[in-house]
């Protein structure tokens, strides 16, 4: 079985630019999320999607941080314009059940790792 | 605040010594536990979780993790490291609803031969 795809692996900008991440998720998968890592911490939950809706996005930069999942399948995560903290590596994880339940597991993709000059 | 701890941001090892990495969790109810590994450039695997029962809970690449529901801790070991055992590991919790995790800041590991 194919596994969370992520592109670009990684991208340089310069601050106030803006930066598009695309994720794939495990085929079936209901839940799709976005989590950023900074260098040194553990990742962070941006925002999280079961099927088409969102169902965690309360620590989402919503000035500047947008992302979509259309068709309940692939995803797209958006940030304009770009501040240097955003530096860190983008993860999308997916998991197979729609209701969030515990024994849910979360399989990861690569992740993308955005430098902010 | 729901939070989980990593109390050693480091650590050095030689091969075919034991490991054991320190994880500490503070939620009001006992949450579900999991380790993760994150190889260099790669995203993160799951090793273990713990929901409930037998509280040693056996994982893939050899690895265990035990839950001390009395010191709030849920440490991840390992009898014999191995060099491709190098990585950082990460702690994770949750309350459940909506499965969100929280992650520890990770440890990292280092294998010398």
């Amino acid at each position: 079985e194919a596994g969370v795809a992520q592109s670009p692996r990684y991208k340089i900008i310069e601050k106030r630019q803006s930066v598009a991440f695309w994720c794939n998720p495990i085929s079936g998968h209901a839940t799709l999320y976005w989590y950023q890592q900074i260098l040194g911490q553990g990742p962070k939950l941006l925002i999280q999607f079961q099927n088409n809706g969102v169902v965690d996005d309360s620590q989402l930069p919503k000035d500047r941080f947008s992302a979509e999942r259309l068709k309940g399948v692939d995803s797209t995560l958006k940030i304009q314009p770009a501040k240097l903290e955003d530096s860190a590596v983008y993860l999308c994880a997916s998991s197979p059940l729609g209701g969030g339940g515990v024994t849910d597991t979360q399989y990861f993709g690569p992740g993308t790792r955005l430098t902010v000059l | 605040a729901q939070s989980v701890t990593q109390p050693d941001i480091h650590i050095t090892v030689s091969e075919g010594a034991s490991l054991e990495l320190r994880c500490n969790y503070s939620y009001g109810a006992t949450p579900y536990l999991f380790w993760y590994v994150q190889s260099p450039g790669q995203g993160l695997q799951l090793l273990l979780k713990y929901f409930s029962g037998d509280t040693l809970v056996q994982g893939i690449k050899g690895f265990e993790a035990e839950f001390k529901r009395s010191q709030s801790s849920f440490n991840l070991r390992k009898p014999s490291v191995h060099w491709s055992d190098a990585a950082e590991y990460f702690c994770a919790a949750n309350s459940g609803g909506y499965n969100k995790l929280i992650f520890g800041a990770g440890t990292r590991l280092a294998v010398h031969p």
